[in-house]
Formats: structure tokens, C-alpha cells, sequence
């Protein structure tokens, strides 16, 4: 079945600095969507990218979608406090199945 | 209602006991989905509901593990004879037929502790 990795499994930086975290499917992918996941806290849509190549903004985070719709990518840029948490990719493979397959997620904790 | 719903909000029983989960999804929502979340791990896929019926079961533990839903809403989750491995955070969450624009909501959980 359709496979979701995500890496790293945890990233700690200063403030300030920059997070990637990377996400690779097995299968060719309808759409991805991310999510954030607060300490405690339940899992909460960000974005959803569906064209390959797609990048989208939201304030200091970056998103994108492969040319082949098989990875992504979130970026934050000048992490903050605030954005401890894990973040999780989940893909769909289209058609009326609406299950998306999660990623294991990244935790990431900012020393302030 | 606003948001999904999930009750209990935290359970624990012993081991041997039968549990039950509850999940009210957002109004309107045709796709429920339950997933179990161990300390510090990812979403385990159990079950994925499309209206009443179940299409994909794949992802439930055991046939100790059984889930259904009514009048296309509110959906439980049985968990009979539990063990000490079932212990963690139970995840609803539902989508409507824009899942793709607007993602899973997700209810706060049930935090099932089996001793």
C-alpha cells in the first residue's frame, strides 16, 4: 500500500534559525496536505498543494510539491517559539478515496 | 456542532474491560476517520468511514477492535477485552467532500490508559 516517509524524525534549532522538513511518498500523489500538531494538542490543517511543482507561502513557512507529486517540503524560515510542534504530511491518492496516509512527522523544538 | 467532538476526553480501565470511544464529527461532514496516536509516535490509520459504511477496515489492531456509525454522524469506537498495548490517544476526525481544500478536522481525542 501507499507509503508516506517524512525526515527528520526530530529537528532542534536556536531562534532564528531555519527548519526544513522533507516528505517522499511511494506512489505518485493527487495532493498533500500539512499539518500541525502542538505539544498536547491534536493534529490541525495548514495547506494543501495539488499541482506539481506548486509552492505556497504562509508567513515564514514554505511549502512544496514535487514535479513528480511524489514529495514535499515545509520550510520555515527565522523559527520562532511558536512553532514548536510536530508537522506531519499526509497524501491522498485521488479519486473518491478521501483517506490520506500520514507521514511520521517531524518534532520541532526551538531553543529561545 | 462547530468542531468534532470526542468523549471521553481521557479513560482509563483495566486491563480486560470493554471501552467505548465516541466521536461526534462537524455537521454536515460525510467522512469520519479514526486514527490512534501512541507517546510520541505518528497516525496509525484505523478505520475511514464514508457515510454508515466502512470501506477501508484495514488498519484496526485485532477483532478485539470494532467501530460503527449511525445516521451517517456520530460513530464509536469498541475496544473489548483491552490490553496494555491499546493504551494511547484516540484521534477522530472528518472531512467534508472539499477534503482536498480543506483538510481533516480533527477532535481533541481520547487518551485511553489500560492498567
Amino acid at each position: 500500500g501507499q507509503q508516506v516517509m517524512q525526515i527528520p524524525q526530530y529537528q532542534h534549532v536556536q531562534e532564528g534559525e531555519d527548519f526544513t522538513t522533507y516528505c517522499n511518498s511511494s506512489t505518485t500523489l493527487s495532493n498533500i496536505q500539512w499539518y500541525k500538531q502542538r505539544p498536547g494538542g491534536h493534529p490541525v490543517f495548514l495547506i494543501q498543494l495539488v499541482k506539481s511543482g506548486e509552492v505556497k507561502k504562509q508567513k515564514r513557512l514554505t511549502f512544496q510539491f514535487g514535479e513528480a507529486k511524489k514529495n514535499s517540503s515545509l520550510h520555515i524560515t527565522a523559527t520562532q517559539t511558536t512553532d514548536v510542534g510536530t508537522y506531519f504530511c499526509a497524501g491522498n491518492s485521488g479519486g473518491s478515496n478521501y483517506k490520506l496516509t500520514f507521514g511520521k512527522g517531524t518534532l520541532l523544538t526551538v531553543n529561545p | 456542532g462547530a468542531g468534532v467532538s470526542q468523549s471521553p476526553s481521557n479513560k482509563v480501565t483495566e486491563k480486560g474491560k470493554d471501552v467505548e470511544l465516541r466521536c461526534d464529527p462537524i455537521s454536515g461532514h460525510t467522512a469520519l476517520y479514526w486514527y490512534r496516536q501512541s507517546l510520541g509516535q505518528g497516525l496509525e490509520f484505523l478505520i475511514y468511514f464514508q457515510g454508515n459504511s466502512a470501506p477501508d477496515k484495514s488498519g484496526l489492531p485485532s477483532d478485539r477492535f470494532s467501530a460503527e456509525r449511525t445516521g451517517g454522524s456520530v460513530s464509536t469506537l469498541t475496544i473489548q477485552r483491552t490490553q496494555q498495548e491499546d493504551s494511547a490517544v484516540y484521534l477522530c476526525a472528518s472531512s467534508s467532500t472539499h477534503v482536498r481544500a480543506y483538510g481533516y478536522t480533527f477532535g481533541s481525542g481520547t487518551r485511553l490508559t489500560v492498567v
